[in-house]
C-alpha cells in the first residue's frame, strides 16, 4: 500500500513557540492531503483539507492563523502549529489521497507527531 | 452535520473468540472504511466498501455496507493477540471527507 511519513514523530516545544510537522506521500502523487487532531482516548477530527499549490480548507472552529498549512508539492504538505499553547498539545496525523480520476479515493495515513506544549 | 455512532465503545474477549461491532449513521454516505489504529500510530485502512450492501472479506475480517447506506458492520474472526487496538469505522461522500466514528476498543484476556 501506499506510504505516508510525518516527521518529526515527537516534539516537545516551550509556551509560545512555532511548530512545523512534515507530511510525505513516498511513493505516490497525493492531489489532496489532510490533517487530523486526536486527543486521548478520542476519535480523530479533521482540521482541514490542502490541494497542491492552493489554499487549505478550513473546518468550522479551526483557527487558520492558528495552524498556518502549506501544500507546497504533490508530495509534501506541512502544518504550522504558531505559538503553540499547552492546549495545542496532541496527537496530529494527517493523511494523503490520490487516485484514478472519477474513482473512489482512498487516505493513507501517516504515523502521525505527538506534540506536548510546555 | 454527519455524525457516525459506533458501538461498543470497548470490548473484553479471550483469545480466540469472534468479533462483532457496527456503526450507524444519520445520514447516508457512499463509502463505508473500516481502520485499525495502534498506540502511538496513524489509522491504517481494513476494508473499503462502495456499494450497498456489499460485503467484503480480508483475511479474517468481513465488512457490509448496510443496504439504507446508513451502517456498516465489521466482524473479526478467531481473534489474536495482535488483533488489540481501536477500531474506527469512517464514512466518505464525494467531497473526499472522512468523517470518523469514535471507535470501538478492543482488549483480549489472558
Amino acid at each position: 500500500g501506499a506510504v505516508v511519513s510525518q516527521h518529526p514523530s515527537r516534539v516537545i516545544c516551550k509556551s509560545g513557540t512555532s511548530v512545523k510537522i512534515e507530511c510525505r506521500s513516498l511513493d505516490f502523487q497525493a492531489t489532496t492531503m489532510f490533517w487530523y487532531r486526536q486527543f486521548p482516548k478520542k476519535s480523530l477530527m479533521l482540521m482541514a483539507t490542502s490541494n497542491e499549490g492552493s489554499k487549505a480548507t478550513y473546518e468550522q472552529g479551526v483557527e487558520k492563523d492558528k495552524f498556518l498549512i502549506n501544500h507546497a508539492s504533490l508530495t509534501l504538505s506541512t502544518l504550522t502549529v504558531t505559538s503553540a499553547h499547552p492546549e495545542d498539545s496532541s496527537f496530529y496525523i494527517c493523511s494523503a489521497a490520490g487516485g484514478l480520476a472519477g474513482g473512489p479515493v482512498e487516505q493513507f495515513f501517516g504515523p502521525g507527531t505527538r506534540l506536548t506544549v510546555l | 452535520g454527519q455524525q457516525l455512532n459506533q458501538s461498543p465503545q470497548s470490548m473484553f474477549i479471550q483469545e480466540g473468540e469472534d468479533v462483532s461491532m457496527n456503526c450507524t449513521s444519520s445520514s447516508i454516505f457512499n463509502t463505508w472504511l473500516w481502520y485499525k489504529q495502534d498506540p502511538g500510530e496513524g489509522p491504517v485502512l481494513l476494508i473499503a466498501l462502495y456499494k450497498a450492501g456489499e460485503l467484503t472479506s480480508n483475511g479474517r475480517l468481513t465488512a457490509q455496507f448496510g443496504i439504507t447506506r446508513k451502517d456498516s458492520f465489521l466482524n473479526i474472526s478467531a481473534s489474536i493477540p495482535s488483533d488489540v487496538g481501536i477500531y474506527f469505522c469512517a464514512g466518505s461522500n464525494r467531497d473526499d471527507k472522512i468523517i470518523f466514528g469514535k471507535g470501538t476498543r478492543l482488549h483480549i484476556l489472558p
